[in-house]
């Protein structure tokens, strides 16, 4: 059975840091990767999202990298803002797992002034 | 980028009545709609998994008879929490997967229905 881990579960920095949320993965037989953000009492905005063939996503301030064999993902916020406060979930879905997103423990974001 | 719609966003019921929760892909058409549960600061649970025209899926553990799960169309899906008590009592929240042949598959999410059964 997949598991997906997140760590840190709660993050504080001040505005402008770089910061790194990290995902592990169970079963490295995935077919791809989505972080998400979801803000409180809110659904998700998909972020950024890695096939299993590709190594790194870049998005603005985000960038996301994979490395299957490890079991691994980061997701790197460049110059944080308050707004990028928030819950980032990581999921993945697994080859053949016929689409089912199996969902991470998430990380807690707030960016302070 | 696409649209999914969530109604209602929030729902007060009493203990024993039903509740229906749609959700409508509105401009694509979705082969294949998720429902997840949320319970406070945890992450998210998919209860089932729903094709347009066949039964939904449901997830180990989940009860099909309490959560009905109808999907009629290529832009609609209804969660229905039948008799619902206090214990069912979380966030849902359903995503709809594109159609779009070719590209990765990607799912859009709604903005979640808080249900509270008093």
């Amino acid at each position: 059975k997949q598991e997906v881990t997140q760590i840190p579960a709660a993050l504080s920095v001040p505005e402008g840091e770089n910061l790194v949320l990290n995902c592990s993965f169970t079963d490295s037989a995935i077919y791809n990767l989505q972080w998400f953000r979801q803000d409180p009492g809110k659904g998700l905005t998909s972020l950024l999202l890695i096939q299993s063939s590709q190594r790194e996503q870049t998005s603005g301030r985000l960038n996301a990298s994979l490395d299957k064999s490890s079991g691994r993902s980061t997701l790197y916020i460049a110059a944080s803002q308050p707004g990028d406060s928030a819950t980032y979930l990581c999921a993945v879905i697994l080859t053949g797992g016929g689409n089912k997103l199996t969902f991470g423990t998430g990380t807690q974001l707030k960016v302070e002034l | 980028g696409a649209v999914v719609s969530q109604h209602p966003s929030r729902v007060i019921c009493k203990s024993g009545t039903s509740v229906k929760i749609e959700c409508r892909s509105l401009d694509f058409q979705a082969t294949t709609m998720f429902w997840y549960r949320q319970f406070p600061k945890q992450s998210l649970m998919l209860m089932a998994t729903s094709n347009e025209g066949s039964k939904a899926t449901y997830e180990q553990g989940v009860e099909k008879d309490k959560f009905l799960i109808n999907h009629a169309s290529l832009t609609l899906s209804t969660l229905t929490v039948t008799s619902a008590h206090p214990e069912d009592s979380s966030f849902y929240i359903c995503s709809a997967r594109s159609k779009l042949a070719g590209g990765p598959a990607v799912q859009y999410f709604g903005a979640g229905t808080r249900l509270s059964v008093l």
